[in-house]
Parts: structure tokens; C-alpha cells; sequence
């Protein structure tokens, strides 16, 4: 059965702390790999595309890498503003994209 | 103006009614997806459409029904509301272009957090 799994459920952080959130997948046939964020009450907001082993994306504080099952958000120097659930999700061969359950990360000033 | 609008926001109802919760995009998109959103769990598919005329469930379609009225409409009906439905509903959209070798992102709404007592 696929499945995407994200580790750890929630991460509490200094301002300035650098952490890393896995996503790890047994989805077969993978044909791409998101990373959203989610404020509370509010929609998924895309972050990040990746469609293949050792492919990198960054995005300010964020940077996301991706093996053959797994991928990273490292979070680098984070700011309270990036106080957020960040969601994975893995695209399927059948054109499905299926969801994580989320890491809810906390940052204080 | 957002681009993915969703109505009601926020919807308290009993169990047994039916209630129809719609989403209008201004993107211009052709696929349109209802997910719903529960503590602790991901977003789960509930029904999805890549073009007017084709509609697909997803993996939790028991007790819901679906209308892509438009290519901009994509409305999401519960027949008979349980209060296991309750949950943060969510609609998004996502565009194909032809010959495109990747997979373009979902533009997510608002949401709707719907209440059956």
C-alpha cells in the first residue's frame, strides 16, 4: 500500500535554529514530490516541486532535496514567521497526488 | 480577489441534511479536486475532475456526490450530513499543458470547516 510518512509530528525551534523535516514515501511509480505550507485556518500554500533523485529546490530559508525514498525541507536559520505545518505529497502514476499528515514547527523568537 | 473561492466558510448542520459546499476558480484551470482535511490525518481525495465531463472518485467518496458545473464550478454535495463528516473541506486546482513533461502544483482555497451535530 503507498504511503507518505512525515517525521517528526511537531518541531519546536529557536529563532536561528536550523532543523531538517523528512517525508519519506513507498508510493511506486513516483512521478513528483510537493511541499506545501499551512497556516492555520488557511489553505496549502505550494512551495516546492521535485521530480527525481538529487534534485534541490530553495526558497529563502528553505531548501528541499529528494532521494529515491525520501525528501527533506531543511530549514536554515528560521524566522517566527515560519511557524507553519508544512505538508508533503507525492504524485502517483495513476495522476494522484496523496498527502503526509504534516510537521507542525514552531519557531520562538 | 483570490483565485480559488469556496462558500460557506464556515457551515453547522444536523445529521441527515444535505448540504452543498461550492468552489469557483478564476485561473483559468482545467482540473479542479475536493480533499478533506481531519487532525492528525493528510488530506484525503474525495473526488476529483480533469475536465468538464470527466469526474473521478477519489479515495473517500462513500457519502459524497459531485457537480463540475463549469469549467470554473466544482461543487461538492453531502446527501445525508453524519457527524463523521465533519472535517476542514478543502478545493483545488491544477492546469495541464499539452506536450508538458512535468506535474504542475495545486492552488488550494480557503477551505470550508463544516460542523454535523
Amino acid at each position: 500500500e503507498d504511503q507518505v510518512t512525515q517525521s517528526p509530528e511537531a518541531l519546536r525551534l529557536q529563532e536561528g535554529e536550523s532543523s531538517s523535516l523528512n517525508c519519506s514515501y513507498t508510493v511506486s511509480g513516483l512521478r513528483g514530490l510537493f511541499w506545501y505550507r499551512q497556516d492555520p485556518g488557511k489553505g496549502p500554500e505550494f512551495l516546492f516541486t521535485l521530480y527525481s533523485a538529487g534534485e534541490e529546490k530553495e526558497k529563502e530559508r528553505l531548501k528541499a532535496t529528494l532521494t529515491k525514498k525520501e525528501s527533506f525541507l531543511h530549514i536554515t536559520a528560521p524566522k517566527p514567521e515560519d511557524s507553519a505545518t508544512y505538508l508533503c505529497a507525492v504524485l502517483d502514476s495513476w495522476g494522484k497526488l496523496q498527502f503526509g499528515a504534516g510537521t507542525q514547527v514552531v519557531v520562538t523568537p | 480577489d483570490a483565485d480559488v473561492t469556496q462558500t460557506p466558510r464556515n457551515r453547522i448542520t444536523k445529521t441527515g441534511k444535505r448540504i452543498m459546499l461550492e468552489c469557483s476558480q478564476t485561473k483559468g484551470h482545467d482540473r479542479m479536486y475536493w480533499y478533506r482535511q481531519d487532525p492528525g490525518l493528510g488530506l484525503q481525495l474525495i473526488y476529483y475532475s480533469f475536465d468538464v465531463k470527466d469526474i473521478n472518485k477519489g479515495e473517500i467518496s462513500d457519502g459524497y456526490s459531485v457537480s463540475r458545473q463549469a469549467q470554473a464550478k466544482f461543487s461538492l454535495s453531502l446527501e445525508s450530513a453524519i457527524p463523521n463528516q465533519t472535517a476542514l473541506y478543502f478545493c483545488a486546482t491544477s492546469w495541464t499543458e499539452p506536450g508538458q513533461r512535468g506535474i504542475n502544483e495545486q492552488f488550494f482555497g480557503p477551505g470550508t470547516r463544516l460542523t454535523v451535530l
